[in-house]
Formats: C-alpha cells, sequence, structure tokens
C-alpha cells in the first residue's frame, strides 16, 4: 500500500517562498510509469492539477504557474518536493501530493496525502 | 483549455439511485476517471478508465462515458455516499494535464 504524506509550513509569508515535501512510502520513487503530483484546492473550490514529475527529473507544470514553480525529485530518500515563489493570497489552499499511474496512456491519481493547508498571510 | 462541467448538485433519497454526468467536448474519445471527496478528507479514486472500479470500491459504483458525456452511477446510494464528486481526464493536447471537472456535490436527502 503506497503512502505519501506532505510535510511543511502551514503559513508563508506573502511575496515569500511556499516549500513542501512529500514522501512515498510503500513503493519506490523510480519505478516506471507514475507522475508524483502536486494538487492544490483553494478554501471551498475544487481540485487544480499544478504539475508533477517524473523519476528522471521531467517536469509539467500548469502554465499560469510557471515561472514561479519548481520541483524536485529525491531517489535515495524516496520523496519529491514543491517550491513556489512570490506567493500572495491566491496561493492559499491545501496542497495534496499525489501518485499519477498511467498504464493507457491517460493517467488518473491512484493514491493522494492526506492534504496540508497553507495560508499566505499578509 | 479542456473544459469538464458537471451540476453543482444531485439530491437523492437513500436506497435510490444517484447519476452524476461530467460533460465535454468528445469526451467520449478519452478516458474518464472520478473521485470521491467528503468533507476534510483527501480525495479517493472511485473510477478510473471509464468503468474500472479499484479494489474495495462497491459495485454499487458504476461509470460509462460515450458522446459528449461520461456518467457515474450510484446504486442503492447510502448515507456514507455523501460527498462531492470529482470527474477528471488526461488531456495532453494542452499544457493542462490533468482536467478535473467542477465537482458535484451529492447529497443523500
Amino acid at each position: 500500500q503506497v503512502q505519501l504524506q506532505e510535510s511543511g509550513p502551514g503559513v508563508v509569508k506573502s511575496s515569500q517562498t511556499l516549500s513542501l515535501s512529500c514522501s512515498v512510502s510503500g513503493g519506490s520513487i523510480s519505478s516506471d510509469g507514475y507522475y508524483w503530483t502536486w494538487i492544490r484546492q483553494h478554501p471551498g473550490k475544487g481540485l487544480e492539477w499544478i504539475g508533477h514529475i517524473y523519476h528522471t527529473g521531467n517536469t509539467r507544470y500548469i502554465p499560469s504557474l510557471r515561472g514561479r514553480i519548481a520541483m524536485s525529485v529525491d531517489t535515495s530518500e524516496n520523496h519529491f518536493s514543491l517550491r513556489l515563489t512570490s506567493v500572495t493570497a491566491a496561493d492559499t489552499a491545501v496542497y495534496y501530493c499525489a501518485r499519477g499511474t498511467d498504464f493507457r496512456g491517460q493517467p488518473y491519481i491512484d493514491y493522494w496525502g492526506q492534504g496540508t493547508l497553507v495560508t499566505v498571510s499578509s | 483549455s479542456y473544459v469538464l462541467s458537471q451540476a453543482p448538485s444531485v439530491s437523492v433519497a437513500p436506497g435510490q439511485t444517484a447519476t452524476m454526468t461530467c460533460d465535454g467536448d468528445n469526451i467520449g474519445r478519452k478516458f474518464v476517471h472520478w473521485y470521491q471527496q467528503k468533507p476534510g478528507q483527501a480525495p479517493v479514486l472511485v473510477m478510473y478508465y471509464d468503468s474500472d472500479r479499484p479494489s474495495g470500491i462497491p459495485e454499487r459504483f458504476s461509470g460509462s462515458n460515450s458522446g459528449t458525456t461520461a456518467t457515474l452511477t450510484i446504486s442503492r446510494v447510502e448515507a456514507g455516499d455523501e460527498a462531492d464528486y470529482y470527474c477528471q481526464i488526461w488531456d495532453s493536447g494542452t499544457d493542462y494535464f490533468y482536467v478535473f471537472g467542477t465537482g458535484t456535490r451529492l447529497i443523500v436527502l
């Protein structure tokens, strides 16, 4: 059973950098066919995919965050990370790390972390 | 970008059948996945590749997809099924790889 656990500060000051880490257990982050994903949910709103990283380091990001977002993966420690710079109140959300699984060219999320609320304060 | 539209809410009495739809342009040509999210919890996958159920998801949950509409059906609805349900596709045609629907709140009367 794969488990994911987010960690990081719950409050980030406006204009600063949001940094979250996701620890993966029960499976190797280096396995082929999986996308290590970050999804966020603004308070009372729907789900928004913001990006993913493959174990090779290849990344894809949502265009609206390009220039501010970066993801990295540490295969030796079996975790991956999210950095979002110059945050504003619009970045206040619950951030989920998750595993995307792909066997037919159209992946879905099969495992989710519990989510962590990040509040941007002024 | 690709848009997935869902009704804001669906209400159903216990024991009845709930039908939730997800509309998108030629969505029948894509695989649709569904997630259930209860308040304060992370989403849970309840259907993938249109109609495959993950282990642990009751047979009461079923899915279909054709034309411009994908459907998640819950038979013999129980109080515990009350949640938000999101559809999702993978859109490799744009920069938005995972696209989620707007979500439907299932209300069990």
